[in-house]
Formats: structure tokens, C-alpha cells, sequence
């Protein structure tokens, strides 16, 4: 069974960057035919998609975000990691890491997620 | 903001059945496949239904999706007090080149 681990720290300061890393274990990151992503929640809010990236390289950001964020993959460790710059209190949310399932060519499921982790930007 | 928009919350007696709605546009919903996400806050989101209508291995047959133009739809049929929680739909938006989700729905069982 699939499983992904969220990791990092819990409180970064504003103006500061925001780095957090997905442990996956159960199953390669360099599986063809799955992306990986990064989802978060703001407090009383709704799932807002940050990015998602393949192995190999690919990868697409919320347009929203794109000057901010940062996600690569290391195949060694089968990680992979968010980097969101310049965070500011609206930056406040948990965290998922999740894989995204392309098989068949068209990506629209995100079907085993974390359970995520808290990061306050506070100072 | 969400392009995808869902009621609040719906609500039904154990044994009952509800429906969520998930209404968006022709650059994601009409022209793409959906899924259905359930959320307990604390835990990982679980995929309940993904290409609009097919379940993954595991969910019971008491959960259905459907589509139809520009809006989705997830049903819950004979209602348990473990289906409590908060449910999101979710695909890709063409247009805005992003994975888009809905504004979630919260499950009461009364």
C-alpha cells in the first residue's frame, strides 16, 4: 500500500521560505504514469492545489503561486519537496503531499494523499 | 476562489441518501473527468470517485458520481454516521492550466 509522509517545520517566519519534504514508501517516485503534488488547506477554507511534478522532470504550478514555488523530486531518497518563498500569513494552511494518477495519459485524480502537516507563518 | 462551486452542506438521517453538486464550466467539468475526495480534518483526504462515475477498489457501492454538461454529482446512498465529513470534487481547468477542487460540501448525519 502506497504511503506518503509529510515533514518539515511546523512555524516559519514571514518574508521567509517555506520548505517541506513528502516521504513515499510502498512504491517508487519514478513510476511512470504518476505525478507528484503538493495541496494545502488554509484554516476554515477549502483544498487549494499548489503544483505537481514527474520524475523525470515535468511540472506545472498553480498560476497563482508559480512565482513562488518550488517543487522538485529526488529519485535517491524517493522524496520530493516544496519550496514557497516570500511566505506571509496567508500562506497558513496544512499541507498534503499527494500522488497524481496519469495513467491513460489525462491526470485527474489525485488517489492517495497525506494527512498532512501544519505550517504557521508567524513571527 | 474556487471555479467549482458545491452547497455548503447537506444533511439526511442514517439510512437516508444525499446528493452533491458540483457546477463549473466548459474548461474543466464539461471537458474533463472528475473526482470526488472525502476529508476528515486531521487525516488524508480518501478518493471516493474518479473518472466522473467509477469507484476505487475498497469504496463501498453506496457511493456513486455522475455527470451531465457543466456540473457534476456525488451520491451517498443509506447514509452511515462514518460517511460525516467534509467532501470536495476535483479536475483539471484547462483555461487556467491548473488542477482545480470545489468548495466542499460538509456530510451531517442527523
Amino acid at each position: 500500500q502506497l504511503q506518503l509522509q509529510e515533514s518539515g517545520p511546523g512555524l516559519v517566519k514571514p518574508s521567509e521560505t517555506l520548505s517541506l519534504t513528502c516521504s513515499v514508501s510502498g512504491g517508487s517516485i519514478s513510476s511512470r504514469n504518476y505525478y507528484w503534488g503538493w495541496i494545502r488547506q488554509p484554516p476554515g477554507k477549502g483544498l487549494e492545489w499548489i503544483g505537481s511534478m514527474y520524475y523525470s522532470g515535468s511540472i506545472n504550478y498553480n498560476p497563482s503561486l508559480k512565482s513562488r514555488v518550488s517543487i522538485s523530486v529526488d529519485t535517491s531518497k524517493n522524496q520530493f519537496s516544496l519550496r514557497l518563498s516570500s511566505v506571509t500569513a496567508t500562506d497558513t494552511a496544512v499541507y498534503h503531499c499527494a500522488r497524481l494518477n496519469c495513467v491513460g495519459g489525462s491526470c485527474y485524480t489525485f488517489d492517495y494523499w497525506g494527512r498532512g502537516t501544519l505550517v504557521t507563518v508567524s513571527s | 476562489q474556487s471555479v467549482l462551486t458545491q452547497p455548503p452542506s447537506v444533511s439526511a438521517a442514517p439510512g437516508q441518501k444525499v446528493t452533491i453538486s458540483c457546477s463549473g464550466s466548459s474548461s474543466n467539468i464539461e471537458n474533463n473527468y472528475v473526482s470526488w475526495y472525502q476529508h476528515l480534518p486531521g487525516t488524508a483526504p480518501k478518493l471516493v470517485i474518479y473518472d466522473n462515475n467509477k469507484r476505487p477498489s475498497g469504496i463501498p457501492d453506496r457511493f456513486s458520481g455522475s455527470k451531465s454538461g457543466t456540473s457534476a454529482t456525488l451520491g451517498i446512498t443509506g447514509l452511515q454516521t462514518g460517511d460525516e465529513a467534509d467532501y470536495y470534487c476535483g479536475t483539471w481547468d484547462s483555461s487556467l492550466s491548473a488542477y482545480v477542487f470545489g468548495t466542499g460540501t460538509k456530510v451531517t448525519v442527523l
